[in-house]
């Protein structure tokens, strides 16, 4: 069974890089099935995506988003990551991985299985 | 703002049939993409629902059904039971977008 488990500093201050790094264990990272995925989830409101990696390294992110967001993958140790520049205290949020499948097209997939989610503040 | 629109909160008693709309437009639901649910109880991360407009994954009890019409999409719920207590989201794909976007979300209460 395949699972996700996201990692990294749960504080960030103002203007600094938030990175984070998802873990999956039960399957394989490198396979042309699917995309591994960011999500987040600011207290209290709904969901956000913010961006999704392919094994061979393609990226798609949300518009909203682009210009400060860097994801990565490193197959070797089953793991991608994600960095985010220049946070403000909108940024505070639940994070969470999850692996993203086609389905009639890649625009039809849907975000199966997801992590537990990481909570980031940033403040000072 | 996300562009799928959901009521914010519906309850019924157990036992009761319920649903939930996801309203879009033409760049997403409307223009032929399709739509899945998610179930997020308090605290957890949210789980896939319902997949492809109406299927189940494995395990998902047969009393959560889907479908999808013109530029709508809803989830129903028949039999509601105390654990169904939720939130629930719709996801789609916006063209005009260019994202991946879910819905603004509805909190199940079971009375």
């Amino acid at each position: 069974q395949l699972q996700l488990q996201e990692s990294g500093p749960g504080l960030v201050k103002p203007s600094e890089t938030l990175s984070l790094t998802c873990t999956v264990s039960g399957g394989s990272i490198s396979t042309s099935s699917y995309y591994w995925a960011w999500i987040r989830q600011p207290p209290g409101k709904g969901l956000e995506w913010i961006g999704s990696i392919y094994y061979s390294g393609s990226t798609y992110y949300n518009p909203s988003l682009k210009s400060r967001v860097t994801t990565s993958l490193d197959t070797s140790k089953s793991q991608f990551s994600l960095k985010l520049n220049f946070v403000t205290a909108a940024d505070t949020a639940v994070y969470y991985c999850a692996r993203y499948g086609a389905g009639r097209s890649w625009y039809d997939g849907w975000f199966d299985p997801w992590g537990q989610g990481t909570l980031v503040i940033v403040s000072s | 703002q996300s562009v799928l629109t959901q009521p914010p909160s519906v309850s019924g008693a157990p036992g009761q049939r319920v649903t939930i709309s996801c309203t879009g437009s033409s760049s997403n639901i409307g223009a032929g993409y399709d739509v899945h649910w998610y179930q997020q109880l308090p605290g957890t991360a949210p789980r896939l629902l319902i997949y492809a407009n109406n299927n189940r994954p494995s395990g998902v009890p047969d009393r959560f059904s889907g479908s999808k019409s013109g530029t709508s999409a809803s989830l129903a719920f028949t039999g509601l039971q105390a654990e169904d207590e939720a939130d629930y989201y719709c996801q789609s794909y916006d063209s005009s977008l260019n994202a991946y976007v879910f819905g603004t979300g509805t909190k199940v209460t079971v009375l």
